[in-house]
């Protein structure tokens, strides 16, 4: 059974640079059948979906975070990461990654723990 | 963006009612609709996928359906581990893939 799990600092100063990284164990990064995705949870709030990216490096990325996010991925490490840069206070969330199909309909199988990310001075 | 709206927001039910969850898309989504279950302080779950096929090891209770724009889930009798947030999703557009605003089920 694949596992994920979120790692990166839990608080992040205002307009620096918030990062983190998925660690995949149990299962391949390096699959034709999954993206790796990166999604948010604003405290008592929704779900926001902010990326994917395939092994390859293909990235899609939410239009709404597109000018600060970047996705990349480590194949020899079996990790993707995320940075999103000039953070405010209204980045401060969990942080989830997920697993997500290739095959349509696509849907998040297998996610994180998540990890709380706190932008504050 | 689609945009997918849940009803009610939150609902209250005893132990063994049915309870019923709609959500709603803005266009036209086919069946790319998935279901998902939340615990506080836990990362949400897969419960349905292409709105009606049942996720491996999700007990048989849950159920979905619909197609198109309107979507429901179901819980035919409702087990005191089934409270919890539960939010739908659509994969027909990943520019971006977008969720519902959740629906909270508490014990009445």
């Amino acid at each position: 059974q694949v596992q994920l799990q979120e790692s990166g600092p839990g608080l992040v100063k205002p307009s620096q640079t918030l990062s983190l990284t998925c660690s995949v164990s149990s299962g391949s990064i390096s699959s034709d059948d999954y993206y790796w995705s990166w999604i948010r949870q604003h405290p008592g709030k929704g779900l926001e979906w902010i990326g994917y990216i395939f092994y390859s490096g293909s990235t899609y990325y939410n239009p709404s975070l597109k000018s600060r996010v970047s996705i990349s991925v480590d194949t020899s490490k079996n990790q993707f990461s995320l940075k999103l840069s000039s953070v405010t206070a209204a980045d401060t969330a969990v942080y989830y990654c997920a697993r997500d199909h290739t095959v349509t309909p696509s849907y998040f199988d297998c996610w994180g723990q998540g990890t709380l990310v706190t932008v504050s001075s | 963006d689609i945009q997918m709206t849940q009803s009610p927001s939150s609902l209250s039910a005893s132990v063994g009612d049915r309870v019923t969850i709609t959500c709603r898309a803005s266009q036209s989504i086919s069946n790319y609709l998935n279901w998902y279950q939340q615990k506080p302080e836990k990362a949400p779950k897969l419960l349905i996928y292409a709105a009606s096929s049942l996720q491996s090891g999700v007990p048989s209770r849950f159920s979905g359906s619909g197609s198109g724009t309107d979507f429901t889930l179901t819980i035919s009798s409702l087990q005191p581990e089934d409270f919890a947030t539960y939010y739908c999703q659509q994969s027909y557009s990943a520019l971006p893939l977008t969720f519902g605003g959740g629906t909270k089920v508490e014990i009445k």
